[in-house]
């Protein structure tokens, strides 16, 4: 079954902290993981795209990586900062019966305190 | 440049009331989605469209229908409304998803059934 499991279910760290999120996925075959943030009452907003061919992956104070053997992607955040408190999703596609779906995980909720 | 637009924001439905949630998109993508996310999980297709003209079922269809007549506008139709169709409505757009390209979301529609 196309699984995506992401952990912790929700983190709350101080203000300037660095934390990892992680996603583990089940999806074969793979071809992509993307990490989206949404910020609450807001739809998702893509953060990154991790490929087969990625380990690593900055986007500012975000970094995402990629292990394909171990089918674990994670989302590391820098000297965090208020506006980072929201939920960051991973999301994989499949294709399957002649069709193509993505997977998300249920999120993990980030919460940035002073 | 507007996104994807999704009206209303908010909505209380009584058991057994219908109701259109409207989704317009301004990038002429091809792709267009309606998904709902409930507290806990992670988002679910309800239906999608390749194209104007073009529809097909998600993970959870039932007891919802859209029609596509033009690129721009994807409309979900909710008909008879139960308390399970709870739940935070995101319509959503892409290019070429099949290579990874990223959703563009809406802001969603909250809507409640009592």
């Amino acid at each position: 079954k196309n699984q995506v499991e992401q952990s912790p279910q929700s983190l709350i760290i101080l203000e300037g902290k660095n934390c990892t999120l992680q996603c583990n996925y089940t999806v074969s075959p793979f071809s992509n993981l993307r990490w989206y943030k949404q910020d609450t009452g807001r739809g998702p907003v893509s953060l990154t795209i991790m490929t087969f061919s990625e380990n690593t992956k900055s986007n500012g104070r975000y970094t995402a990586t990629l292990d394909a053997d171990t089918k674990q992607s994670s989302l590391h955040i820098t000297a965090s900062q208020l506006s980072d408190s929201a939920s960051y999703i991973c999301v994989t596609p499949y294709s399957g019966a002649g069709s193509y779906q993505l997977t998300f995980g249920k999120g993990t909720k980030l919460s940035v305190i002073p | 440049n507007a996104g994807v637009t999704q009206t209303p924001k908010f909505r209380i439905l009584k058991i057994g009331q219908s109701m259109t949630l409207q989704c317009t998109q301004d990038m002429n993508h091809n792709y267009m989605y309606w998904y709902r996310q409930d507290p806990g999980m992670g988002l679910k297709l309800i239906y999608y469209s390749v194209g104007a003209g073009i529809t097909d079922k998600g993970e959870v269809p039932n007891g919802y229908n859209v029609s596509r007549s033009t690129t721009e506008d994807f409309p979900l139709r909710l008909e008879l409304a139960a308390p399970s169709q709870t739940s935070v409505y995101f319509c959503a757009s892409s290019n070429m998803p099949r290579v990874g390209e990223k959703l563009f979301f809406g802001s969603g529609t909250q809507l409640s059934v009592l």
